[in-house]
């Protein structure tokens, strides 16, 4: 199937790291996405990783990528309360089509 | 400034009616797409077009309509035909494979409700 599987909240206390977990369907996928989207806005490119990579560290952000179970992961270092926001995670499979999952909402308590 | 726009950011509609939503970018991108997003279920492909003049059938394309008359527009039409229209609408544009990521840049979002 094309889903691309989240889970649905997450909940973390200022400060603390906060992970972010992502399956993804297509292993031929050549890139994977984290977006960022805050209430009634548009999805903000947080950062993105090419297929043959392991890690991508940009700042507060790690990404992680295990292809052999098509595992993603998004650490953010020291979450702030402006992280609170719904996360996505995209893949690409190199044609036109964006696979999307449903968002994980990350709720950071002050 | 480079970027994507799209009006209006919140449309009411009364059944029956079809309504126009613009999505405007100046990023010289050559594609360009429309979701439809509703709570918990992440974004879903309506339409999408990979240069001026064709554009193609995503998954749920029943009930829409777009064009893609220049390269900085593609409007997307809401017709009467569509039953279940009130979503949030999301434009995007995709970076030219030149430049390495294949990146989709996203507008801001038009709120659309029935009434």
């Amino acid at each position: 199937g094309e889903d691309v599987e989240q889970s649905l909240f997450l909940s973390v206390r200022e400060g603390d790291s906060s992970v972010i977990n992502c399956t993804y369907t297509d292993s031929s996928s050549t890139y994977l996405y984290w977006y960022k989207q805050e209430p009634g806005a548009g999805l903000q490119l947080l950062t993105y990783i090419f297929s043959n990579m392991d890690m991508k560290q940009d700042q507060r952000l790690t990404v992680l990528l295990n292809k052999k179970d098509k595992h993603l992961s998004l650490r953010i270092a020291d979450t702030q309360t402006g992280d609170s926001a719904i996360y996505f995670c995209a893949e690409f499979g190199g044609t036109y089509k964006y696979i999307f999952g449903t968002g994980t909402r990350l709720k950071v308590l002050a | 400034d480079g970027g994507i726009t799209q009006s209006p950011k919140y449309l009411f509609r009364k059944e029956g009616q079809n309504v126009t939503l613009s999505c405007e970018q100046n990023l010289n991108h050559d594609a360009m797409y429309w979701y439809r997003q509703d709570p918990g279920q992440g974004l879903r492909l309506i339409y999408y077009s990979q240069i001026v003049n064709d554009f193609q059938k995503g998954d749920i394309a029943e009930g829409y309509s777009v064009s893609r008359e220049k390269k900085e527009s593609f409007p997307l039409t809401v017709t009467s035909a569509q039953k279940n229209p009130t979503a949030f609408y999301l434009c995007a544009s995709r970076a030219p494979l030149r430049l390495g990521t294949d990146t989709q840049y996203f507008g801001p979002g038009t709120r659309l409700t029935v009434l």
